[in-house]
């Protein structure tokens, strides 16, 4: 079955680029019928979806995110990627790839990676 | 953006009790609603998908009801491992929204 892996940096400084990439494995990135998205949760706190990605590179971006945010897609490679812009400690936070299904699936978000790290600090 | 309001935000019970989460949305979102459980230090785990459906391999003991704005999620004769902290969340309208969450822990 599909399963998602997160690879990121760990650490940050602030005012950089966070960059994150997941891997898919067991399938195809490129099978269609799926978006990739980017998730994240802060200590202690609820999740917050950040975007996601079609294969053929369109992409939806949460407002709050939207102008530090790029997704990208490297179907060679069967990855996705995450880049945050101009981060701050706010930025710490647990982050987590995952498939969001189609119609028939309530565009649930049904396969997850198990979530990087990633620490904002000087 | 569309609220998620989960109530209580945190409950406890103990083995065999039913017991019943509320999600609540700040306009309708007809039945895209799903259900996460997460265990601590784990990635969010898909229950139910579309309001009402049982993602596969998810025991029966878990439902989920509701649509346009009012959602719940029952978990019947609780068991060891269901103590966790579910979420709801809403696929209606982008940005997707969640609910903040609701801890069960053991009584």
């Amino acid at each position: 079955q599909v399963q998602l892996q997160e690879s990121g940096p760990g650490l940050v400084k602030p005012s950089q680029t966070l960059s994150v990439t997941c891997t898919v494995s067991g399938g195809s990135i490129s099978s269609g019928g799926y978006y990739w998205s980017w998730i994240r949760q802060h200590p202690g706190k609820g999740l917050e979806w950040i975007g996601h990605i079609f294969y053929s590179g369109n992409t939806y971006y949460n407002p709050s995110l939207k102008t530090r945010v790029t997704i990208s897609v490297d179907t060679s490679k069967n990855q996705f990627s995450l880049r945050l812009s101009s981060v701050a400690a706010a930025d710490t936070a647990m982050y987590y790839c995952a498939r969001r299904a189609g119609y028939n699936y309530g565009y649930a978000l049904d396969v997850w990676g198990q979530g990087t790290t990633v620490i904002v600090s000087s | 953006d569309i609220q998620m309001t989960q109530s209580p935000s945190s409950l406890s019970a103990s083995v065999g009790d039913s017991v019943t989460i509320t999600c609540r949305a700040s306009q309708s979102i007809t039945t895209y609603l799903n259900w996460y459980q997460q265990k601590p230090g784990k990635a969010p785990k898909l229950l139910i998908y579309a309001a009402t459906t049982l993602q596969s391999g998810v025991p029966s003991r878990f439902s989920g009801s509701g649509s346009e704005t009012d959602f719940t999620l029952t978990i019947s004769n609780l068991q060891p491992e269901d103590f966790a902290t579910y979420s709801c969340q809403q696929s209606h309208t982008i940005p997707w929204t969640f609910g903040q969450g609701t801890k069960l822990d053991i009584k």
